[in-house]
């Protein structure tokens, strides 16, 4: 079955350094994929990135990237240079393309940036 | 603006009633998906429909239930509401298969 782990529940870092939020996924599948999701204290859900399990470069975007290994079943997020702006929740999420697409999230991350 | 369409933002209501919620996807997309977040459970799946039709079912209680209308917009309708059913829902939509959905800003249901 599917699943999604976000072991870090809560991550406090001061403004400017880099952190990483870990994901590692369980599937049957060798199809699939993997999704960053961020939600804001406002609580609206907003899409960062979607990978499929054949594309494992790694992906930068301004200040955020991406490390997807499959080898370890993990897809994790880093920012660099952090920003208070960043505090947020932030989930992972697996969707598995032979049975449908619906997507299951992880727990989520809680990440406070500290001014 | 995501340009999915959630209504009502707060609803606040008794135990033992019934709500409608309803979500308008964004033009063009024929999936609609909903997910329930409490604070124990996460991010929890409830339901999906793909241009008018059931497509997949999480773990959605028999007091929940749902459709999609010819216009695609969605309603999840929630009877016999306890306490726990208190939670932000959301409704999501997506254009194609596994690219990743688009989410509203969600429904706070509060149950007193």
């Amino acid at each position: 079955a599917q699943k999604v782990t976000q072991a870090q529940t809560e991550i406090s870092v001061v403004e400017k350094e880099d952190v990483t939020l870990d994901c590692v996924y369980e599937t049957r599948d060798t199809t699939y994929y993997l999704f960053w999701y961020k939600q804001p204290p406002s609580g609206e859900l907003v899409f960062l990135i979607r990978r499929n399990s054949f594309d494992e470069q790694n992906e930068i975007s301004g200040r955020y990237s991406w490390n997807f290994q499959k080898s370890t079943s993990s897809f994790n997020f880093t920012i660099t240079a952090s920003q208070v702006v960043d505090s947020a929740v932030y989930f992972c999420a697996l969707s598995e393309v032979d049975r449908d697409d619906k997507i299951i999230f992880g727990k989520g991350t809680r990440l406070h940036i500290l001014p | 603006d995501s340009g999915v369409t959630q209504t009502p933002k707060h609803l606040i209501t008794a135990t033992g009633q019934r709500v409608t919620l309803r979500c308008s996807p964004r033009s063009g997309d024929l999936s609609v998906y909903w997910y329930q977040q409490s604070l124990d459970q996460g991010l929890q799946f409830l339901i999906q429909y793909y241009n008018g039709e059931e497509r997949a079912k999480g773990n959605i209680l028999e007091r929940f239930s749902a459709q999609q209308f010819p216009d695609l917009h969605s309603e999840l309708n929630l009877s016999s509401l306890e306490l726990g059913d208190s939670a932000l829902y959301f409704c999501a939509s997506s254009a194609y298969y596994n690219y990743g959905y688009t989410f509203g800003s969600g429904t706070r249901l509060t149950v007193v």
